[in-house]
């Protein structure tokens, strides 16, 4: 069955903070997909990877950074956190380009204090 | 630019009841279309998807979609709305030859027992 893993379902972070969110996906997926979700503006793009140690800006990139070191695995991190980057983190992995659809973890509630 | 539109933001049916929920999209070229529901805290699970062939749709817990080119339209359907139908649902477009996929802001569906 397919699987995408985010590290934690729920954080509380203080303002100011170095956050990582963890993704883990064991399709062997070349893509992989870190959105922001918030009431009412839908999932907005933070970062995508292509393959190992390749990534590309989505639509809202400030203040985040992603790392892919191994194909598995695509992390987020916040440099320093801000309380309005308090909202739901959703991973997402894909095997081809955007013909195919797209798994998802289970989601970060992440809050910042 | 492409784009997806949702119009309704909050849709209220009783169980039982049929539901249509809309799904307008802006693309240069035959999309890929897919449906995604959400549960409270989870992440997004595929419904169904369209790519080419019978512009009706099957997907899963008896949902169906019907891709309509003319009116640039991929509305989801279900003829009889279980209370466990309650979520939020995502229309999304796939771009050939692209990693991205375009969401729309969502639909609430609130079931009346």
């Amino acid at each position: 069955d397919v699987k995408v893993t985010q590290s934690s379902r729920y954080l509380v972070k203080r303002t100011g903070e170095k956050v990582f969110l963890e993704c883990v996906q064991d399709m062997d997926h070349e893509n992989m997909f870190w959105y922001r979700q918030d009431p009412g503006l839908g999932l907005r793009l933070i970062y995508f990877s292509y393959d190992v140690k390749m990534k590309e800006k989505g639509d809202i990139p400030e203040g985040y950074s992603v790392s892919r070191e191994k194909k598995e695995r695509f992390s987020l991190i916040l440099e320093s956190a801000s309380t309005n980057q308090t909202s739901m983190y959703l991973c997402a992995s894909s095997p081809l380009t955007a013909t195919t659809e797209a798994f998802f973890g289970q989601g970060t509630r992440l809050t910042v204090v | 630019a492409q784009s997806v539109t949702q119009p309704d933001i909050h849709i209220t049916v009783s169980e039982g009841a049929s539901l249509e929920l809309r799904c307008n999209y802006s693309y240069g070229a035959t999309p890929y279309l897919f449906w995604y529901v959400q549960s409270p805290g989870q992440g997004l699970q595929l419904l169904l998807k369209y790519f080419s062939g019978d512009t009706l749709v099957q997907g899963i817990k008896g949902f169906e979609a019907e891709f309509k080119r003319s009116q640039s339209s991929f509305n989801l359907r279900k003829p009889s709305v279980h209370w466990s139908d309650a979520a939020e649902y995502f229309c999304a477009v796939g771009a050939p030859g692209t990693y991205k996929y375009i969401f729309g802001t969502g639909t609430r569906l609130k079931v009346l027992a």
